[in-house]
């Protein structure tokens, strides 16, 4: 069974601060991994597609990497806003065609 | 891009009754995916809905409990059946951009309580 892991599952921390998170998946096969934010009553929406060992995206004030050999993503955020209070989910696909497998998802508070 | 339109957006449900749930694409897509998030779990893969055929469920879902209709490539329904408490549940709909890099495009997801 294929699974993916997300820690931790929830933190709060203050406005300014920075952050990351983990994404742990298997390293046997890989295809893509995926970072989606959801903002309570929106759409669940793409922040990164990684598809290369040692890839480093960034947007904005968040960045991810991605190490495929070892099995796991990073996500991190620079000097967190109350906007960015969200759940970031962490996908991964072992083969193309084949579904996303989802990890429970990692909720952020910022307070201000 | 695509925008994803789905209702309700929650709903308070009897248990033992049955409730659909709409998608509208603006766009036409080949295949949209239903996923359902029960609470403190992963978002899960329900089903794969494509037009023109039946649609291809997961593992542990079976079509007599998530019947799925795909009548023309920009809607799809999905009905939960005879619902109990266990599928409170958020469910989303979702198109694939397409592509080696491609990603997922979703619904904001219809929030279901059973009592």
């Amino acid at each position: 069974i294929l699974n993916v892991e997300q820690s931790p599952q929830s933190l709060h921390v203050q406005e300014g601060d920075s952050t990351n998170f983990t994404c742990s998946f298997p390293s046997s096969n890989f295809y893509a991994l995926h970072w989606y934010r959801w903002e309570t009553a929106k759409s669940p929406e793409a922040l990164f597609v990684m598809t290369l060992n040692g890839d480093e995206k960034k947007k904005g004030r968040i960045s991810a990497t991605l190490n495929t050999k070892e099995g796991y993503s990073y996500l991190y955020i620079k000097g967190s806003q109350p906007e960015d209070s969200a759940t970031y989910l962490c996908a991964f696909m072992w083969q193309a065609g084949t579904a996303l497998i989802f990890g429970k998802g990692t909720t952020l508070s910022v307070s201000s | 891009s695509a925008v994803i339109s789905q209702k309700p957006s929650r709903d308070i449900c009897q248990r033992g009754t049955s409730l659909t749930i709409q998608c509208q694409v603006d766009s036409q897509v080949t295949m949209m995916f239903w996923y359902r998030q029960q609470p403190g779990q992963s978002l899960t893969l329900i089903a794969t809905a494509n037009q023109g055929s039946e649609a291809t469920y997961e593992s542990g879902f079976v079509i007599d409990k998530f019947p799925i209709s795909r009548p023309n490539l920009t809607f799809s329904t999905l009905t939960v059946s005879n619902m109990s408490p266990e599928d409170s549940s958020i469910y989303l709909c979702s198109v694939w951009s397409g592509g080696a890099g491609g990603e997922l495009f979703f619904g904001e997801g219809s929030r279901l309580t059973v009592l």
